[in-house]
């Protein structure tokens, strides 16, 4: 199974600042089948990122993603007040298909 | 747009059978194209991928939960269930429906999710 790991588990920061989340893949993650979800408390998760850097459809373009093998990242360009959630890395190439434990950015 | 909602019982009893039925609406499920899928998240933690259901038939489960879980089809109910047998407290969680698009050229992450249904496993 590729294990995913994600860094940090909670990261503190005011609106308007930068959030760079980090997920790593314990093998490569073959043809970059990685996506991004976020979730926030008593909702389904929501796709925000697919093929490691092409963002969903009605996804703001403050969401991108990069990374390629087993190093991805998630980077929120401008905190706004409705990005405070958990997001989860998801590797969708190898079966079993995994998720990350998941990263908080919540308001500093 | 596609809409997916959860349905069954929130108690489920030790040792028995834990069914839930995904309900698809604004899309036809026997249309072929998707992978009906099942994930759960157990309170406070992360996502388990279950397994998933695609052309009417062909099926994939996680490893972990092979041996205990069936996922099926109902097209004239535009459906599709999970069953969960031998259940333990270690099965309780929210289980959540999803779809995503079958591989073609290329693979789609789940894109619709429905809201998620609690299911307690308890005496």
């Amino acid at each position: 199974d590729i294990v995913l790991t994600q860094s940090p588990g909670t990261l503190s920061l005011s609106p308007g600042e930068r959030a760079t989340l980090s997920c790593r893949a314990s093998q490569s993650v073959g043809s970059s089948y990685l996506a991004w979800y976020q979730q926030k408390r008593g909702q389904a998760p929501r796709l925000l990122i697919y093929g490691a850097s092409t963002r969903a459809t009605g996804i703001p373009d403050r969401f991108s993603g990069s990374g390629s093998g087993t190093d991805f990242t998630l980077t929120i360009s401008r905190l706004e007040p409705e990005d405070f959630a958990v997001y989860y890395c998801h590797q969708y190439s190898s079966s079993p298909f995994t998720f990350g434990p998941g990263t908080k950015v919540d308001i500093k | 747009q596609v809409q997916l909602q959860e349905s069954g019982p929130g108690l489920v009893k030790p040792s028995q059978t834990l069914s839930l039925t995904c309900t698809v609406s604004g899309g036809s499920i026997s249309g072929g194209g998707y992978y009906w899928t099942w994930i759960r998240q157990h309170p406070g933690k992360g996502l388990e991928w279950i397994g998933y259901i695609y052309d009417s038939g062909s099926r994939h489960y996680s490893p972990s939960l092979k041996s205990r879980v069936t996922i099926s089809v109902d097209t004239s109910k535009n459906q599709f269930s999970l069953r969960l047998s031998s259940v333990t407290a270690a099965d309780t969680a929210v289980y959540y429906c999803a779809r995503a698009p079958v591989c073609a050229n290329d693979c789609y992450p789940l894109d619709f999710w429905g809201q998620g249904t609690l299911v307690t496993v308890s005496s």
